[in-house]
C-alpha cells in the first residue's frame, strides 16, 4: 500500500543529544513537510521541501535540520539546541503539478526528553 | 500570511446531535481549505477540501462543510454526531501564493455524549 511511514512511533532522547526522525513515503509525491504538533496549538511547520536535494525553512526551524537526497526521504534531525523538543512530530506530503490534492501524513512520532 | 482561526477549542454534542465546528481564515482571496481528523496519537486524515469548484463540499463519515467567502468561513457541519465522531478536528488553509503551504488552525476537540 502506498502511504507515509515514520519511525519510531515513540523517541526518547537525553538532554543535548541529537536525534534523527525517519519519513519515507512511496507516493511519488514531489513536496515533504515536517510539522510540529503541541496540544492546544495546531500544527507548525518545521521545513518543507519541494524538491530532492532543496528545502526551505518554515515557521519554527531553529534547533532542527533536514535533508532531502532522495525523493522518497526527509528525515528530520532534532539537535541539541531546540530548547524544547517533546512534542508529537507529524510528516507530510503531497503531489503538486498533477492537479491539487491534499497533503497525506504519516502517524507521528512522539518525542520525549527525558 | 495566512492564518486559521478556529472557535472553541471544545465542543461537546449529545450522539445524534447536529456537529457544527467553525473556522474562520484570514485572507481575502479565497485558498484551498481543508478540514482534517486525528484520532489519539494519529496521524491527521483528510474530512474534505474547497477547491473552488463548489461552495458546499461533502465529504468522508457524513461531514460537509460550506465556503462562505463574504464572511471568510469555512464551517464543518453533520446533521447526526455518532460517538465514532470523537476526535481532534484541524480546519487548514493553504498559502495565498504559494499552494504547497499550508497553515493549520489549532484544533478542536470534539466529545460526543452518550
Amino acid at each position: 500500500d502506498g502511504g507515509i511511514t515514520q519511525s519510531p512511533k515513540y523517541l526518547f532522547r537525553k538532554e543535548g543529544q541529537n536525534v534523527t526522525l525517519s519519513c519515507e513515503q512511496n507516493l511519488n509525491h514531489d513536496a515533504m513537510y515536517w510539522y510540529r504538533q503541541d496540544p492546544g496549538q495546531g500544527l507548525r511547520l518545521i521545513y518543507y521541501s519541494q524538491i530532492v536535494n532543496d528545502f526551505q525553512k518554515g515557521d519554527i526551524a531553529e534547533g532542527y535540520s533536514v535533508s532531502r537526497e532522495k525523493k522518497e526521504s526527509f528525515p528530520l534531525t532534532v539537535t541539541s539546541a531546540q530548547k524544547n523538543p517533546t512534542a508529537f512530530y507529524l510528516c507530510a506530503s503531497i503531489s503538486p503539478g498533477q492537479g491539487f490534492t491534499e497533503a497525506f501524513f504519516g502517524q507521528g512520532t512522539r518525542l520525549t526528553v527525558v | 500570511a495566512q492564518s486559521v482561526t478556529q472557535l472553541g477549542s471544545h465542543v461537546s454534542v449529545s450522539e445524534g446531535a447536529l456537529v457544527l465546528l467553525r473556522c474562520n481564515y484570514s485572507s481575502s482571496v479565497p485558498p484551498y481549505l481543508f478540514w482534517y481528523v486525528q484520532y489519539p496519537n494519529q496521524g491527521l486524515q483528510l474530512l474534505l477540501k474547497y477547491t473552488s469548484a463548489a461552495t458546499l463540499v461533502k465529504g468522508i463519515n457524513g461531514f460537509e462543510a460550506e465556503f462562505k467567502k463574504s464572511e471568510t468561513s469555512f464551517h464543518l457541519t453533520k446533521p447526526s454526531a455518532h460517538m465514532s465522531d470523537a476526535a481532534e478536528y484541524f480546519c487548514a488553509v493553504s498559502d495565498t501564493y504559494n499552494f504547497n503551504k499550508f497553515y493549520f488552525g489549532s484544533g478542536t476537540k470534539l466529545n460526543v455524549k452518550p
